[in-house]
């Protein structure tokens, strides 16, 4: 089965915790994406892989959030201090090669801060 | 810079009749385009995608979707709904100058009457 997988699928957590949110993309897939879905609106970009190589974070909100990929695979986007504008659902997604390739998008997580 | 214009929030047709969903996009460069369909509590998945090749796209499940250039149009249809067609429908554009970074529309969703 080897879609994009996501853990966990949905959080819950306190103002001002940390999260970490895992994305785990299609072997062999080089380019791995997180965006940020916001109730009722479309996905937004946050952080771009190619590799272990982050190449664009240029969507991320703030210093609180940082994603890694360390060894090219797996990837981890982290919220520190959490606040309430952090609740959304946050997708990662993963294409083969680069181009405009066709991205697989995993289910999200869902983070609600309360 | 990239972006997309879903002219419809929510669109409602019966089932048997024509489906058609509007997207507009600005790009300075030429664009891919995609056309996802998010189910409720599933993820996203491709409908169709156009990469500068012919202008009339087929996808699955019955759509397709024509690129006009002159209109920076790129409008989503279907001749015979389906209430399985019932969903979240997102317009993407993509600039490889860019990077590969998807921008999505602000998504239709689609209803079907029986």
């Amino acid at each position: 089965g080897a879609g994009v997988s996501q853990s966990p699928r949905y959080k819950v957590a306190k103002r001002g915790q940390d999260v970490a949110l895992r994305c785990d993309p299609i072997s062999g897939h080089v380019s791995l994406f997180w965006y940020q879905q916001a109730l009722g609106q479309g996905p937004e970009f946050l952080t771009y892989f190619q590799n272990e190589a982050q190449l664009d974070k240029s969507g991320l909100p703030s210093d609180r959030f940082f994603a890694e990929r360390p060894e090219g695979s797996v990837s981890t986007l982290k919220i520190q201090r959490t606040q309430q504008e952090d609740s959304a659902v946050y997708l990662c997604a993963s294409s083969l090669a680069r181009g405009p390739n066709e991205q697989f998008f995993g289910p999200g997580t869902r983070l609600t801060v309360l | 810079a990239q972006s997309v214009t879903q002219l419809d929030s929510h669109v409602s047709v019966s089932e048997g009749t024509p489906v058609l969903l509007r997207c507009n996009y600005s790009s300075s460069y030429s664009p891919s385009l995609f056309w996802y369909v998010q189910h409720p509590n599933k993820g996203l998945q491709l409908l169709l995608k156009y990469t500068s090749a012919a202008t009339l796209v087929k996808g699955i499940n019955g759509f397709e979707a024509e690129f006009k250039k002159s209109e920076t149009s790129f409008h989503l249809t279907k001749p015979s709904a389906h209430m399985s067609d019932a969903a979240e429908y997102f317009c993407v554009v993509s600039e490889d100058n860019y990077g590969q970074n998807f921008v999505f529309g602000p998504g239709t969703r689609l209803s079907v009457l029986p």
